[in-house]
Formats: structure tokens, sequence, C-alpha cells
């Protein structure tokens, strides 16, 4: 059954302190991985896609990276604006469904 | 330029009584999706459209129906509420299966069944 998984549930950082979010999918024929970002009483809005396997995009203080297997969201010297929740989605093959992981809650504390 | 609007924002029904979600997109988009967002569940799949006049079930589609009037707007209908459907409900589309880019998300609906 195709499945993707996020780790940690939930991170609390202190304002500088870097750290990773991983995605896992065991999604037969990737088409592509997607990481959004959730704030509370609002909708996902869209940050990063990736294709291949190597792959990486950047922005400001978030970095997606890709393997055959999982995704990494990289956040840098964060900032408490960068507090939310982080979801994953990954399309495959044949089908233009989104299926989502349970997300990354991310607290960053001054 | 609205994107995806979806109506209500807010709902409050009683158990057995019936409601329709509305959501509109104005991006001329081909694809159209309804998730549920629970506490610690992410969002799962409801129900899905590749286009005018066609659906097909996500992951948990079960008590729930779906209409595609247009390539505009796609519909969700509870046809009997039960506190299990007490949720956050989000409509998004993308442009299709051939461009494979991100899907863009209304709102929110906050739905509560009593």
């Amino acid at each position: 059954e195709d499945q993707v998984t996020q780790s940690p549930e939930a991170l609390r950082l202190q304002e500088g302190e870097s750290s990773s979010l991983n995605c896992s999918y065991t999604v037969s024929g990737l088409r592509g991985l997607f990481w959004y970002r959730q704030d509370p009483g609002k909708g996902p809005e869209f940050l990063f896609t990736l294709y291949s396997a190597g792959e990486e995009k950047e922005k400001e203080r978030l970095k997606a990276t890709l393997t055959k297997k999982e995704s990494f969201l990289h956040i840098t010297a964060p900032k408490p604006e960068d507090s939310a929740t982080y979801l994953c989605a990954v399309r495959y093959y044949n089908t233009d469904k989104l299926i989502f992981g349970t997300g990354t809650r991310l607290q960053v504390f001054p | 330029n609205a994107g995806v609007t979806q109506t209500p924002k807010f709902q409050v029904l009683k158990t057995g009584q019936s409601m329709t979600l509305q959501c509109a997109q104005d991006m001329n988009h081909n694809s159209m999706y309804w998730y549920r967002q629970d506490p610690g569940m992410g969002l799962r799949l409801i129900y899905y459209s590749a286009s005018e006049g066609t659906t097909d079930k996500g992951e948990v589609p079960n008590g729930y129906n779906v209409s595609r009037l247009n390539k505009r707007e796609f519909s969700l209908r509870l046809e009997s509420a039960a506190p299990s459907q007490t949720s956050v409900y989000f409509c998004a589309s993308s442009p299709g299966q051939d461009l494979n880019t991100e899907a863009f998300f209304g709102q929110g609906t906050r739905l509560t069944v009593v």
C-alpha cells in the first residue's frame, strides 16, 4: 500500500537552531513530491516540488532534498515566524491524486 | 485573484442532517480535490476529480458524495451527517495530470456534527 510518513510529529527549536524534517514514501512510480506549509486556521501553502532523486530546492531558510525513498526539509537558523505545520505530499504515475503525510508541527522559540 | 473559494467557512449540523460544501476555482484547473483534516491524521483524500464529469474515490470516501458541476465547481455532500464527520474540510485544485504541478488550497470549512 502506498504510504507517506513524516517525522518527527512535533519539533521544538530554539531560534537559530538548525534541524531537518523527514518525509519517507513507499509510493511506486513517484511523479513528484510536494512540500507545503500550513498555519493554524488556514489552508496549506505551497513551498517546493521535487521530481527526481538528487534534486534540491531552496527558499530563504528552507532547503528541500529528495532521494529514492525520502525527502528532507532542512531549516537553517530558524526564526519564530517559521513556526507552522509542514506537510509533504506525493503524486504517483497514472494519476493526479495527491497523498499527504500527517505533517510535522514545528515551533521555534526566541 | 480569488483562487480556490470554499463556502461556508463554518457549519454546525445535527446528526442525520444533510448539507453540501461548495468549492469553486477561477484558475481554469482540470483537477479538483476534497480533503478532510483531523488532529494527528494529516490531510486525507475524500474524492478527486480529474476533469468535468469524472470523479474518483480517495482514501476515505464513505459517507460522502461529490459532484463536478462544471470545470470551476466541485461540491461535497453529506447525506446524513455523523459525529465522526466533524472535521476541517479543504478543497484544492491543480492544473491537471499532464502538468504535474502543485495544488492550490482553499481556506477550509470547519464542520461540527453534534
